[in-house]
């Protein structure tokens, strides 16, 4: 139980377009999603968390019109990444909260070129 | 404020016992967890611990709580070649939200 996707699970794409990543809990539902991105060989970097229904909360210095998160769903939450631009690149962990823990969804690896 | 860390590396044989260690400084910390990471995937939950736990034991894996010193450590038994993992240590608290407060993590490098 308590499984996490994501899609798609690694993208290429051109400077300036924009990138959506959606996060989809598949067994439970997660009234608190979070979204983490993660530097080589770094420790993962909180960037929001997601309560569905209501806007998501950014942590600090992490631009919100850049980095749009959308949480409609119990079960579905989504990233866009706007005008991306190459140091967007990363690896990028959603997860989603039940019963107190966060489970992780498998990343979604991103070059923007 | 919340600072973890962790050692960054551990070499072991396989057979042998492994230890990782994690300190923390936030003493209002509910859970504290432990997730494996293999390379280019995403962090699979190993176990946690309560924080007026002071220890447990699933399988091959023991963890144990030193609240007094803030101090969480991991053991896993009879290490595997498919242990060789990044492993991260990390803390919530439930009054903040769940948010997790991750350690930098520890290589963990099983030799045969």
């Amino acid at each position: 139980g308590a499984v996490v996707s994501q899609h798609p699970s690694w993208v290429i794409c051109k400077s300036g377009t924009s990138v959506k990543i959606e996060c989809r809990s598949l067994d439970f539902q997660a009234t608190t999603m979070f979204w983490y991105r993660q530097f080589p060989k770094q420790s993962l970097m909180l960037m929001a968390t997601s309560n569905e229904g209501s806007k998501a909360t950014y942590e600090q210095g992490v631009e919100k019109d850049k980095f749009l998160i959308n949480h409609a769903s119990l079960t579905l939450s989504t990233l866009t990444v706007t005008s991306a631009h190459p140091e967007d690149s990363s690896f990028y962990i959603c997860a989603g909260t039940l019963q107190e823990t966060q489970y992780f969804g498998p990343g979604t690896r991103l070059l923007v070129l | 404020g919340e600072d973890v860390e962790q050692s960054l590396f551990l070499s072991v044989r396989e057979g042998d016992s492994s230890v990782i260690n994690c300190t923390y400084t936030d003493s209002s910390s509910t859970y504290l967890y432990w997730y494996k990471q293999e390379p280019g995937a995403g962090l699979q939950l190993l176990t946690y611990i309560f924080s007026n736990m002071d220890m447990k034991q699933d399988q091959r894996l023991t963890v144990l709580l030193n609240k007094k010193d803030k101090h969480l450590s991991l053991r896993i038994a009879d290490t595997q070649t498919g242990d060789s993992a990044i492993y991260f240590c990390a803390e919530s608290i439930t009054a903040a939200g769940n948010k997790l407060t991750f350690g930098g993590g520890t290589r963990v490098l099983v030799k045969p």
